[in-house]
């Protein structure tokens, strides 16, 4: 157990919809990652916060949006689903603000867009 | 720019025997290098990382990986196959970039384990 949360475990949504995954970090990790991982796209990095400020961007679409919360929780929102859009979707949480620190990645979350 | 190529993305071997998955980098900057596994619907759990310190690196289950920057490699090994090694494997480099500080994962090699 990585000491990340992740919920829900899975969801199912039809194309249009727009769904929030919620990701809680290990106890006093202040950086959260988002990835998306599929299997014609692999694992890419989407976004991390860093004490609720936004700290880096990957291959995040305009569709997608993310914050990160007081309590150090963060929240993926994924709009206009698309089925190109099912995917794993992982967060991960570190403790450092340096480069070499790992990451503890959550069990992830199983997004299904019918 | 930082990259990995994992050259191979399915590699099989009989229990008992060595394991090696092959990764190179591409990095602008003095890298930082990580191998991450990923058993069946888990998460990804991290086998070691290189800083910079010692070129070869010791991770858990007896893994190792070497950094060979004339190379540019970064190489998995291990001594003796378990069938509880079957997994993904990712290879990742970490860096600074404009936008900040990113990870990116290799493709991933697919280790299969046969008793």
């Amino acid at each position: 157990d990585s000491g990340v949360t992740q919920t829900p475990k899975h969801l199912i949504t039809a194309t249009g919809q727009r769904v929030t995954l919620r990701c809680s970090p290990r106890s006093g990790d202040l950086s959260v990652y988002w990835y998306q991982q599929s299997l014609d796209q692999g694992l890419q990095f989407l976004i991390q916060y860093y004490n609720g400020e936004e700290r880096a961007k990957g291959n995040i679409l305009e569709r997608f949006s993310a914050q990160q919360f007081p309590d150090l929780h963060s929240e993926l929102n994924l709009s206009s689903l698309e089925l190109g859009d099912s995917a794993l979707y992982f967060c991960a949480s570190r403790g450092g603000q340096g480069l070499v620190g790992e990451q503890f990645f959550g069990p992830g979350t199983r997004l299904t867009v019918l | 720019a930082q990259s990995v190529t994992q050259l191979d993305s399915h590699v099989s071997v009989s229990e008992g025997t060595p394991v090696l998955l092959r990764c190179n980098y591409s990095s602008s900057y003095s890298p930082s290098l990580f191998w991450y596994v990923q058993h069946p619907n888990k998460g990804l759990q991290l086998l070691l990382k290189y800083t910079s310190a010692a070129t070869l690196v010791k991770g858990i289950n007896g893994f190792e990986a070497e950094f060979k920057k004339s190379e540019t490699s970064f190489h998995l090994t291990k001594p003796s196959a378990h069938m509880s090694d079957a997994a993904e494997y990712f290879c990742v480099v970490s860096g600074v970039t404009n936008t900040g500080n990113q990870f990116y994962f290799g493709t991933g090699t697919s280790l299969t384990v046969i008793p």
